[in-house]
């Protein structure tokens, strides 16, 4: 069965320092993989997708960015952390086989910066 | 670009009981899929029911089903037979029916059981 891991669990960071968010998922080969972020209150907005190793399509312009340096890992970056980019950020693969269009969710990163 | 909306930011239904949250969306779409997460306190988003734009049958899993009207672009999620577990925060999405894109939230519904 396909499993989904973020890391870490829970990030403090000080305004201005560089962040990285990991993803990874087990079971499955060349997924689609996204990146969401959920702020206080609010539902998720899309933030990134992959089709592929080095494929990244961006859907909101922001501070953050984000690679796949392999098939089943998916990483977000930013070089300085802004107050605003806290917030839960969620990794999710696209399902495959009876369900192709559905996504399946990552624990979560909660990040606050301070 | 499609929009979500959930009307309900709160709910409130007694254990046993039922209760039916409401979501509309816009699309100009006719190919697409609809779905229902439920984020309990963990944060862990969990899909809870899927809805092909497709079909006309309403879609049931044991005791949550959905209401979805397609004339209408309304897609509401019943629980029947309340349980305490089902305390959440509820989320409706849209996905459009081609290419790699992510799904539309909306802003939630927050699910509350009186024992």
């Amino acid at each position: 069965s396909q499993t989904i891991h973020q890391w870490p669990a829970t990030l403090v960071q000080p305004v201005g320092s560089p962040l990285s968010l990991e993803c990874t998922v087990e079971g499955t080969s060349n997924p689609n993989l996204y990146w969401y972020r959920q702020a206080a209150g609010r539902g998720l907005q899309l933030l990134f997708y992959s089709v592929g190793i080095g494929q990244i399509s961006s859907e909101v312009p922001q501070n953050l960015s984000a690679s796949r340096p392999q098939d089943r890992q998916f990483i977000l970056s930013s070089k300085k952390l802004l107050l605003s980019d806290s917030g839960f950020y969620l990794c999710a693969w696209r399902g495959t086989g009876k369900f192709p269009y559905e996504q399946y969710f990552g624990p979560g990163t909660r990040l606050t910066v301070t | 670009a499609q929009t979500v909306t959930q009307s309900q930011p709160e709910m409130s239904v007694q254990e046993a009981e039922t209760v039916t949250l409401s979501c509309t969306y816009d699309t100009s779409e006719s190919d697409y899929y609809l779905f229902w997460y439920k984020q309990p306190p963990s944060r862990q988003m969990i899909l809870v029911i899927r809805q092909e734009a497709y079909k006309q049958q309403n879609a049931t899993e044991n005791r949550f089903s959905v209401n979805f009207q397609k004339a209408a672009k309304s897609f509401s999620l019943k629980i029947s037979d309340s349980q305490l577990g089902d305390a959440a925060m509820y989320f409706c999405a849209y996905r459009s029916g081609g290419g790699a894109d992510g799904l539309t939230f909306g802003k939630g519904t927050h699910l509350i059981i009186q024992p």
